[in-house]
This record gives structure tokens, sequence and C-alpha cells, in this order.
């Protein structure tokens, strides 16, 4: 199937494992963020989100860290599965609009 | 099905030739958003739709392109005249009405290739 970035950067880690993958977004204003998951020839999927005005929101295996002092988030992926397999965005929605400017992306590989 | 459906899921066209493609968003949505992605980048915004009426474009989105949604449900976007920097993967979104961005929804997108 297609690649969705054959350039990404890449986060190896094994089965079981936990996954620490970050992001830097660009707008201080951004008050609302998404982290995404897109496998070959899909597109994204909604992972977890979290607001500016908290600084960290736990799903079920996965936590979202937001530092604001130096637009820096992270997705916390625990017990890391073959599954989470995918390349991981963060999304920022700019205050007075309706739209996501994505990051770059980060390529996670789970090894068996 | 109740996601997003996009229509054709890969298109091969040669460089000059129109391409149109189709956006079924869920059907209580109201908001409808295209965005394209090249390899190894994130989604860039190009358009949304509240109902029929679009309200705003960026700025990539060239002359060339044009998008519409005359009843307020399905979406074509279509290029004139494509160029190789066209080739990318059109994904559109929808997000259900009085919940602003929250809800997004993405469909498989659309792969251009142009040759």
């Amino acid at each position: 199937g297609e690649s969705v970035g054959l350039h990404l950067p890449t986060l190896s880690v094994q089965e079981g494992d936990n996954s620490i993958i970050n992001c830097a977004y660009s707008n201080s204003a951004s008050d609302y963020f998404i982290w995404y998951k897109q496998e070959s020839g899909k597109g994204p999927q909604f992972i977890i989100d979290i607001r500016s005005n908290m600084d960290k929101r736990q799903g079920q295996r996965v936590t979202v860290l937001l530092n604001k002092t130096v637009k820096h988030l992270s997705l916390q992926i625990a017990a890391t599965q073959p599954g989470d397999s995918a390349v991981y965005f963060c999304a920022e929605n700019p205050p007075g609009t309706y739209k996501y400017i994505f990051g770059t992306g980060t390529r996670l590989k789970v090894l068996a | 099905d109740t996601g997003v459906s996009q229509d054709p899921r890969h298109k091969i066209t040669k460089r000059g030739q129109n391409v149109t493609f189709r956006c079924d968003p869920i059907s209580e949505h109201n908001r409808l958003y295209w965005y394209r992605q090249t390899l190894g980048q994130g989604p860039e915004f190009l358009t949304y739709f509240q109902n029929e009426a679009q309200l705003e474009k960026s700025r990539l989105l060239s002359n060339r392109f044009s998008a519409e949604r005359p009843k307020g449900s399905f979406s074509t976007l279509e290029i004139q005249r494509t160029e190789q920097g066209d080739s990318a993967m059109y994904l559109c979104a929808s997000s259900p009405p009085g919940q602003g961005v929250y809800g997004y929804t993405f469909g498989s997108g659309t792969r251009l290739t142009v040759v």
C-alpha cells in the first residue's frame, strides 16, 4: 500500500514498551489540540484531544501532555502494541477558526 | 456506512487534464472541509463549507482549484489544468452542527497522481 510519509522522523519501540512522541506547535493562541493516528492509505483517526486550560489528559493507554510555555505537546502510549504502528500527527486549532494546523508527523514502528 | 466517503480512491491523470473528486460527509454533519496532504507532510487546510456556503479558503487554493457544495450535502473539488505539483492525497472531513471543530471525521482520501 501507499506510504503516508517516506521521510518522517521514526520512533522504533519494542512491543510492550511505552512510546513518547513529541510535537511543537506554532500558534501560542491555539486553544485546542488533537493527536491523530494515520495508517497507510487511510485518513487521520482521532486519538485524544486536550484544551489549552489543561496540561494533561488521559485516555485508554494514551496520555497527552501540553506545555504552553514552550508550545510543546507529547503523546504517551503505554504498552505499545503492533497495531499502534502508524504515523502520528499533532494538530492545533487556532482560535476563531474551524481548521487544524498539522505538525510534521512521526512514524511509530513497533518491533515484535 | 456512516463514515465520510470519498471517490475515487485513486486517480492518475495526465498533466493539463481536469479532475474532479467527490466527498460525501456523514449525513447529519453540516460542516465539510478539504485538506491536501503531500508525502511526508501533515494535511494542509484548503477550504471549508458550512452547509452550502464556502466560508474560508486557504491561499493554497489557487485559481485552478474550485470546490462546491451546492445542496449542503456532498461536495466536489475540481482541479483544472493539473500540474505535477498537484500530486497529493486530497482529504475530506466533516463535523456536526453545534460542535465547532470538535467531532471532525476524516475520509480515507483521494490519491491524485499527475504524470
